[in-house]
């Protein structure tokens, strides 16, 4: 069974750091492509970064461009997002999905990001 | 990017009605491989996103038959022939032809 579970999230002060993770088990992690995907309180889904199955390749949007770094460890099954220099507009329900042809066709739970002083 | 325009924003549907959300997307979505990687994702309030369609008609295993995706192009439709109680979500399509994906607005289903 495939599963993806995120940690890392909290309370942070703006201008502060954080590093999620995303634990992969129960397929050949090392195949996929992976994604992070951020919901603000009562918003939408929006894709934030994504990065090829041997970490080479690695897509932000815009919005976050510079701030945050996305990685993956293939030996451990392990997504991260490293964010830094969070702002107000970073809170957040941090999701990470598998992509599969086009697809994101399984998601973890998500870990809330709240960035307030 | 894509820009993935969803209509309505909210839906109140009668239990057992049929309920149908609009999404459009700012380019083809066909990929030069021939497949239309267009999705439909449902998230119920306070879980994950869960997907039920892909590649714009094709179901996921579990989901409801009254669940059916159609369309081509850059025009493309969910639909739900019998509302029930259990389909009170937001309903998302996504785009995964283009890098980087992206996701319509989002449609907030509720019971009228």
């Amino acid at each position: 069974e495939v599963q993806l579970v995120e940690s890392g999230g909290g309370l942070v002060q703006p201008g502060g750091s954080l590093r999620l993770s995303c634990a992969a088990s129960g397929f050949t992690f090392s195949s996929h492509y992976m994604h992070w995907v951020r919901q603000a309180p009562g918003k939408g889904l929006v894709s934030v970064s994504h990065i090829s199955p041997n970490g080479g390749t690695t897509i932000y949007a815009d919005s976050v461009k510079g701030r945050f770094t996305i990685s993956r460890d293939n030996a451990k099954n392990a997504l991260y997002l490293q964010i830094d220099s969070l702002a107000a507009e970073d809170t957040a329900v941090y999701f990470c999905a598998r992509d599969f042809s086009g697809s994101l066709d399984h998601w973890g739970q998500g870990t809330l990001v709240t960035v307030s002083s | 990017e894509v820009v993935m325009t969803q209509s309505p924003l909210s839906l109140p549907v009668t239990l057992g009605q049929p309920a149908s959300i609009s999404c459009r997307s700012s380019q083809s979505l066909v990929h030069s491989g021939g497949n239309t990687y267009l999705n439909w994702f449902q998230q119920r309030p306070g879980q994950s996103p869960r997907r039920l369609i892909y590649e714009v008609s094709k179901r996921d295993s579990g989901v409801p038959d009254r669940f059916s995706g159609s369309g081509s192009g850059t025009d493309f439709t969910l639909k739900i022939s019998r509302v029930e109680a259990e389909d009170v979500a937001a309903y998302y399509c996504m785009q995964g032809t283009h890098w980087p994906y992206t996701f319509g607005q989002g449609t907030k289903l509720e019971i009228k």
